[in-house]
């Protein structure tokens, strides 16, 4: 049973556009959320995270939105550029759990 | 930049054989995981570690085994490799207390 959920598979974005990534759980027993970005041929890359007691965190470009009652949290991306090109995965952990549940990803496409 | 490695990053080997599948850090890191992840799938955790001589599987059953008599280094071990075992393989590492997992460049395995 799939507790962390990427719905949509790809995402084509223009340069210098917003780009929003979203990610849907089951389990309210997750606590932190986190993204990770991979490129082919790599290993995820840490990119951001955000505890279960905010509703948004901030660094650079990179914005994470949670919302608890809906079981939602979306990464946004602005401005976006063509490096920003890759898999993007949602991961969750739960309380007192170390491991982490991920979801299937999102190709994200950042159109020159 | 994480210091957390992986080989081989292919393998192509027969039904039947033994393998192995290393993964070692220098990060001085507790925690290692093993995740593995089929084309377009989730990251499934399969094995982990929170110290030398400690070993737990993880959320996803699998056949093959590890084991941690280092604090850098978490093998993995298939016995008698199968066609269902072509995967991808990733391995992590994490702090204790922290919660982000740094991850290797992943051990792709194919099993003919």
């Amino acid at each position: 049973d799939q507790q962390v959920k990427q719905n949509s598979p790809s995402l084509s974005v223009q340069e210098g556009r917003i780009s929003i990534l979203n990610c849907d759980y089951t389990n309210s027993m997750f606590d932190y959320f986190l993204w990770y970005k991979k490129y082919p041929a790599e290993g995820p890359t840490f990119l951001i995270s955000i505890s279960s007691i905010k509703d948004k965190n901030e660094d650079g470009r990179f914005t994470v939105f949670l919302n608890k009652s809906a079981k939602h949290l979306s990464l946004h991306i602005v401005p976006s550029q063509p490096g920003d090109s890759a898999v993007y995965f949602c991961a969750a952990r739960k309380s007192g759990a170390n491991n982490l549940f991920f979801g299937t990803g999102t190709r994200l496409t950042v159109i020159p | 930049e994480a210091d957390i490695y992986q080989t081989p990053r292919y393998l192509v080997i027969g039904t039947g054989k033994k393998i192995t599948l290393e993964c070692s850090q220098t990060m001085g890191h507790d925690k290692m995981y093993w995740y593995q992840q089929d084309p377009g799938m989730e990251l499934h955790l399969i094995h982990y570690s929170y110290g030398v001589n400690s070993t737990e599987k993880g959320d996803l059953s699998s056949e093959s085994t590890v084991s941690r008599i280092r604090t850098e280094h978490f093998p993995l071990t298939l016995e008698s490799a199968r066609p269902s075992h072509t995967s991808q393989y990733l391995c992590a590492s994490s702090e204790s207390g922290q919660l982000e997992a740094f991850f290797g460049q992943g051990t792709r395995l194919t099993v003919v």
